[in-house]
């Protein structure tokens, strides 16, 4: 199975700073069809997770502007530009290339 | 607009088997398949497996392959999961999502216990 690894465990943040997430994965994302199937969410306390990120870089329906998406082949990195009370949380990424899709452990984001 | 909701929330007793629904509403049931993923406290995420609502064709983490089943009612939008031989370790809030990219919205989740 492909491991996904991601850094910080932990990620204390300033309001109206930028903060940023990695996430590396044991095998390259590039899928047969020349698409990298690499996602990030976003999880707070009690809620299910919401996806803010597709294919590496392509932000949801109604995902503020200020969160990216980056990188290619097994390294990849979700950034927000100027972080906001309500971005805290734990954030994930999600490979679905390879079966079965497996998610990294996940990066607290804390004020 | 798009819903899924999943039945409530389960205690079992070791050994005992568990079935969660996920009701799809707002878009074509068939369009879709859905993955089942459960998170134990505390933990991340952790796909469980998938079925194509358009074929009935499944596809199971190793992990879980002989302990789970998932099938489809199409008459009413609804997919089930169950799990056997249930363990303290299953313990678990199990969520359903369309495909395996985990599109929004996803199901509420579904906490079940498995206790003595």
């Amino acid at each position: 199975d492909v491991v996904m690894t991601q850094s910080p465990l932990s990620l204390p943040v300033t309001l109206g700073q930028p903060a940023s997430i990695s996430c590396r994965s044991s095998q390259s994302l590039v899928y047969s069809d020349g698409n990298t199937y690499l996602n990030w969410f976003h999880q707070r306390p009690g809620q299910s997770p919401r996806r803010l990120i597709y294919k590496v870089s392509n932000r949801d329906s109604g995902v503020p502007d200020r969160f990216s998406g980056s990188g290619s082949g097994t390294d990849f990195t979700l950034k927000i530009s100027r972080v906001e009370a309500e971005d805290v949380g734990v954030y994930y990424c999600l490979q679905a290339t390879h079966w079965p899709p497996s998610f990294g452990g996940g990066t607290k984001v804390e004020i | 607009q798009v819903q899924l909701v999943q039945s409530g929330g389960e205690v079992k007793r070791p050994g005992a088997s568990v079935k969660v629904s996920c009701k799809a509403s707002g878009y074509t049931f068939t369009s879709h398949g859905i993955s089942w993923v459960r998170q134990a406290p505390g933990q991340g995420p952790e796909l469980m497996g998938w079925i194509s609502t358009f074929n009935d064709y499944t596809n199971y983490a190793q992990k879980f392959q002989g302990r789970l089943t998932l099938t489809t009612n199409t008459s009413t939008n609804t997919v089930y999961m169950e799990l056997r031989s249930l363990r303290s370790d299953d313990t678990a809030v199990y969520y359903c999502a369309r495909d395996t990219d985990g599109r929004n919205p996803w199901g509420q989740g579904t906490l079940v216990t498995v206790s003595s």
